[in-house]
């Protein structure tokens, strides 16, 4: 069965600052990756994903991921972080149990951006 | 356009009651989704619908049941509601078959109640 560990439930991090969300996956096969972020009150905005080809993926708002199958990691990390990037992160990989891709998501890393 | 739209946003009722969430999707979706997010933000599949098949994760209780008057469309009725009931909700739309094509798009979520 697939999972998502995603270890760090905070993580603290002052604007400006540099930042990685780790994530751990167990799939079998070859994973489908994903980044959502959930800003207060809303909905699960897409950042980005992993389908194949290059490890590391690009996303929205200076969001980049990269895939490391030795280490069964999909880190999401951003060079430098804004207030506005204060959200919940979500990590989640879709394999195909019982014929139907379905996702499973991690439990989520609660950012917090310190002026 | 808002691509995926629940309604209502936020919903308050007493124990025992009857009531539904609507979600509708403007993207040609052909698959919906129905999630529940719990208080600790864990995200779990409720139910996968398209015009072919319903998925049912066999936890959810047959007090939750989908039902879809058309592909932009999949609401959530909830019959006897229980305290236990009380989370978010959000629905999802994908296109059919496997990645990429099967990327999820979330709605904003509604926010349920039960006193």
């Amino acid at each position: 069965a697939q999972s998502v560990t995603q270890p760090d439930i905070h993580i603290t991090v002052s604007e400006g600052a540099s930042l990685e969300l780790r994530c751990n996956y167990s799939y079998g096969a070859t994973p489908y990756l994903f980044w959502y972020v959930q800003s207060p009150g809303q909905g699960l905005q897409l950042l980005l994903k992993y389908f194949s080809g290059d490890t590391l993926v690009q996303g929205i708002k200076g969001f980049e991921a990269e895939f490391k199958r030795s280490q069964s990691s999909f880190n999401l990390r951003k060079p430098s972080v804004h207030w506005s990037d204060a959200a919940e992160y979500f990590c989640a990989v879709l394999g195909l149990p019982g014929g139907s891709y379905i996702p499973t998501f991690g439990r989520g890393t609660s950012l917090i951006v310190h002026p | 356009d808002t691509a995926v739209s629940q309604t209502p946003k936020y919903l308050v009722t007493q124990m025992g009651n009857d009531k539904s969430i609507k979600c509708e999707q403007n993207l040609g979706h052909d698959t919906m989704y129905w999630y529940k997010q719990d208080s600790k933000k864990f995200l779990k599949i409720m139910f996968s619908y398209n015009n072919k098949e319903l998925i049912i994760n066999e936890t959810v209780p047959n007090r939750f049941s989908p039902k879809s008057p058309d592909k932009a469309h999949l609401n959530l009725h909830i019959n006897s509601l229980e305290l236990g009931d009380s989370a978010v909700y959000f629905c999802a739309s994908s296109q059919d078959g496997g990645p990429p094509r099967n990327t999820q798009y979330f709605g904003p979520g509604t926010r349920l109640t039960v006193l």
